[in-house]
């Protein structure tokens, strides 16, 4: 299956903020909900945000998430070095059956 | 506290089988679908099935139709995973993941590597 279409790399200062694309299609973004997740090499996904904009207990609302079509986005405000990760969208095809993940982007916090 | 424990992992000949286990705990785990998530090597995050909560319905990546089979044992708690015809390809960290309705993973095991080599 194909794979939803994020920025390889992102970048900004501390204290800035970040926005992460996922582009998809009317199949996948525009008919369901995304979710987001966090990743540090070596450690298991986190989700970040779920339903597009909803996020779990726990997770500070410098993470916020949003939908427009068939694309969603991912914004970090008040970056910390500590937010430097993988990150991933993903979200169900309707046409396809099929889970669909972004290629993930990985965030440098300068 | 939700808890995911993946085991089975391990080094497998090319056209070689492996089941790997996921013992759950700290929520209803007949109320869930499951899902399996693999990681290759330096790779992004790669869906690989899901099955539903009464393991009426299971779903397959197209890289895995016909060669993996997923199930679930509610009662002991244990999501599984057979893998037959295995190629290099399939290499990778695999993941089980709660799943909710809306097909967002809100909890994560912390994975089982697999190696597929000669």
């Amino acid at each position: 299956q194909s794979v939803l279409t994020q920025p390889p790399s992102v970048s900004a200062a501390p204290g800035q903020k970040v926005t992460i694309s996922c582009s998809g299609t009317t199949s996948n973004i525009e008919k369901n909900y995304v979710s987001w997740y966090r990743q540090v090499p070596g450690t298991a996904p986190k989700l970040l945000i779920y339903d597009n904009n909803e996020r779990p207990s726990g997770i500070p609302d410098r993470f916020s998430g949003s939908k427009s079509g068939t694309s969603a986005t991912l914004g970090i405000t008040g970056l910390q070095t500590g937010d430097e990760a993988d990150y991933y969208c993903g979200t169900w095809d309707s046409s396809l059956g099929a889970v669909l993940f972004g290629g993930g982007t990985k965030l440098t916090v300068l | 506290e939700v808890q995911l424990v993946e085991s089975g992992g391990g080094l497998v000949q090319p056209g070689g089988s492996l089941r790997l286990s996921c013992a759950a705990s700290g929520f209803t785990f007949s109320h869930y679908a499951m899902t399996w998530v693999r990681q290759a090597p330096g790779k992004g995050l790669e869906w690989v099935s899901t099955i539903t909560g009464t393991g009426v319905s299971t779903y397959f990546a197209d890289s895995v139709k016909g060669r993996f089979t997923i199930s679930r044992d509610s009662s002991k708690n244990t999501l599984s995973l057979q893998m037959n015809s295995l190629r290099a390809d399939d290499t990778a960290v695999y993941y089980c993941a709660k799943t909710a309705p809306t097909f967002y993973f809100d909890s994560w095991g912390q994975g089982t590597l697999v190696t597929v080599s000669s």
